[in-house]
């Protein structure tokens, strides 16, 4: 089983529609979550931190669930600019040494 | 502020020839980081830095895959010899740890490395 896990999609949405998708991840210990952004043949960059109690940052809403190990990602009134990667990442422990989701593809459509 | 800036963008070789991708951190950072990425595995740590001493290179694929970072700005990593299942994109990344919840990385653009 992978560290971190996400469907690849794509989730193909239509622009003003609401999309969300989960990540899961295997270590209970993990501490810290994240969710970076991938444009196509771009680098990643940090969304949002993801923190326990959830929040939100515009558009976009990030949740923890620590007893189901996932973190979710929510993106409401999509605009085509949206479309990208989303990856889902977590520190598993002490460290800096965070662990990278395959993502997820969003495509966002007119 | 400058970014992390990697060389070279694309780097097309023949197998069994030496490839050398270099990267410099942005001014400050603490932590280098080397990423590999491919469609099949995703992106891949490779191996780790903090103040320019190698932390954990338990994603270095085999012995023919080198990394250093001889000063706080620069840092290589080298192929050698180079084999077509290299083929990926490479990233760079740096970050300052300011506590276990905000260890934001800062990716360079990446090299793209073909070989054939």
């Amino acid at each position: 089983r992978k560290e971190v896990e996400q469907d690849p999609g794509p989730f193909n949405v239509p622009e003003g529609a609401t999309v969300a998708f989960n990540c899961t991840y295997s270590n209970s210990a993990s501490q810290s979550f994240f969710w970076y952004r991938q444009d196509c043949r771009k680098e990643p960059k940090l969304l949002m931190s993801v923190y326990s109690s959830g929040n939100e940052d515009g558009r976009f809403t990030a949740q923890l669930n620590r007893a189901s190990q996932y973190i979710s990602l929510l993106i409401r009134d999509s605009k085509l600019s949206d479309s990208a990667t989303y990856l889902c990442v977590v520190n598993k422990a002490a460290g800096n040494k965070l662990t990278f989701g395959g993502g997820t593809r969003v495509l966002v459509k007119p | 502020d400058a970014g992390v800036i990697q060389s070279p963008r694309h780097e097309v070789t023949e197998m069994g020839q030496e490839v050398t991708l270099r990267c410099k951190p942005i001014s400050g950072h603490d932590y280098l980081f080397w990423y590999r990425q491919t469609m099949m595995r995703g992106l891949e740590l490779l191996i780790y830095f903090n103040n320019n001493v190698p932390i954990d290179d338990s994603g270095m694929p085999e012995d023919r895959f080198s990394a250093k970072m001889p000063n706080a700005s620069f840092s290589t990593l080298k192929i050698q010899p180079s084999e077509p299942r290299d083929s990926a994109v490479y990233f760079c990344a740096s970050s300052r740890r300011q506590g276990f919840n905000n260890e934001k990385l800062f990716f360079g653009s990446g090299t793209q490395l073909s070989v054939l």
